[in-house]
């Protein structure tokens, strides 16, 4: 089972491009890595998903080194409304096997 | 289209009570998950389901944890014999596919037992 890790806490200025990196040092062959946000009283929210190299969406950015034991999600010109916890997701399917690992999570507060 | 629906919002119980608390996916999609997230913490896999079938109950804290599937949609996970620890938010989440594919969250029942 990978185990992530991630800041608790990230501030920023609205405008900024803020990066968000998870340690994901046990993650396995077929792992692949996902990003979630939560904002309070909601269900977390889909954000970006990778398995090796960069991976951009509308949203954000994925980058993940060739050895996969970190990955960094990419918010570009946050605003207010990107305040939000990010939780980094390490997960795979086996034979039998459904493994779901969200990190602790990073608080992001986007400072007006 | 519709998202994924949980009920209750909140639910209280006394301890000792027993909940049941349901979740609507997705139609169609296959994967059904549900997570227990204790405040200030992240969500915590409890158990799967693909169509009808529960492929792993792994993360099920207690045999006082049950949930079922039984026609492959509408999913319920039940807690008998309610204890304090087990006030949370439960997620339930479903996907189109196998697990690798996007999740797409309910808005999660809040249990507070007392």
């Amino acid at each position: 089972l990978a185990k992530t890790t991630q800041p608790i806490s990230m501030d920023s200025y609205e405008g900024q491009e803020v990066n968000i990196t998870c340690s994901h040092n046990n993650i396995a062959t077929n792992d692949y890595i996902t990003w979630y946000q939560q904002f309070p009283s909601q269900g977390p929210r889909f954000i970006i998903q990778g398995y090796k190299t960069k991976v951009t969406n509308e949203v954000a950015s994925l980058f993940i080194p060739a050895d996969r034991k970190s990955s960094t999600l990419s918010l570009p010109r946050v605003s207010q409304s990107d305040t939000a916890v990010y939780y980094c997701l390490v997960g795979h399917s086996g034979a039998g096997s459904y493994q779901l690992t969200f990190g602790k999570g990073t608080k992001l507060s986007v400072i007006p | 289209g519709a998202g994924v629906s949980q009920s209750p919002r909140y639910k209280v119980a006394k301890r000792g009570q027993d909940v049941a608390l349901r979740c609507d996916p997705i139609s169609g999609h296959v994967s059904l998950f549900w997570y227990q997230q204790a405040l200030g913490q992240g969500p915590e896999f409890l158990t799967y389901f693909q169509n009808e079938a529960q492929l792993d109950k792994s993360g099920l804290p207690s045999d006082r944890f049950f949930a079922e599937r039984p026609e492959g949609s509408v999913s319920t996970l039940k807690i008998q014999r309610t204890q304090q620890e087990d006030s949370a938010v439960y997620l339930c989440a479903s996907s189109p596919g196998l697990v690798q594919e996007t999740q797409y969250f309910g808005p999660g029942t809040r249990l507070l037992v007392l």
